[in-house]
């Protein structure tokens, strides 16, 4: 069984403070990662993507991955109230997965004023 | 472009009946899922489609039955709805390849009593 794995929080943060989410995964030939955002009532909306060992930034978000750690992380920069969501991290295993996701539970995040 | 497509929004059954969840997509994408969200448990695999005429079985299947007669369509048949059930469905589509992630539907919240 595949897994991927997140500490489902909740995450409290400052207001322009970094916020820093986690997640580990079991499958270790796994080829793609990626942080969704889903606001309470909403549907996941896709926020970074990454392939590679590294960092990949967009905007506030950095995206890290250790594939020999088997770990990948989100951070947000200058963190907004407006980032108040549940961050779920989602692994493709690559091969023959018929570009299936394994979902971690997810971190709720809440950034106060 | 109205991306993926879920109807209803909401439903509310009683035990034993049976429903069809409407999804559709405009992207021309080959590969389609139905994802179950649980409060604090994440996105479950129920069925997922590589094409028209093929489906196959994801993580929870029991309890479902999917279609898939065109590319754009692929419906989600619950048949003797259990209060087990009750949770929030989610299609989504992709290219397939695990390079790009997925577009979601805005589910269909369902309650089984």
């Amino acid at each position: 069984q595949k897994e991927v794995e997140q500490n489902s929080g909740p995450l409290s943060v400052p207001e322009g403070a970094i916020a820093s989410l986690n997640c580990t995964y079991s499958d270790r030939g796994s080829q793609s990662f990626f942080w969704y955002r889903q606001y309470s009532g909403k549907s996941p909306e896709l926020i970074m993507s990454i392939y590679s060992n590294g960092d990949k930034e967009d905007g506030r978000f950095t995206a890290q991955l250790n594939k020999a750690s088997q770990y990948v992380s989100l951070l947000i920069r200058d963190s907004q109230p407006s980032d108040s969501a549940t961050y779920l991290c989602a692994v493709f295993a690559g091969g023959t997965s018929y570009g299936k996701l394994t979902f971690g539970q997810g971190t709720i995040l809440t950034v106060h004023p | 472009n109205a991306g993926v497509t879920q109807t209803p929004k909401f439903r509310i059954l009683k035990i034993g009946q049976s429903m069809t969840l409407q999804c559709t997509q405009d992207m021309n994408h080959n590969y389609m899922y139905w994802y179950r969200q649980d409060p604090g448990m994440g996105l479950k695999l129920i069925y997922y489609s590589v094409g028209a005429g093929i489906t196959d079985k994801g993580e929870v299947p029991n309890g479902y039955n999917v279609s898939r007669s065109t590319t754009e369509d692929f419906p989600l048949r619950l048949e003797l709805a259990a209060p087990s059930q009750t949770s929030v469905y989610f299609c989504a589509s992709s290219y397939g390849t695990g390079d790009y992630g997925y577009t979601f539907g805005s589910g269909t919240r369902l309650t089984v009593v």
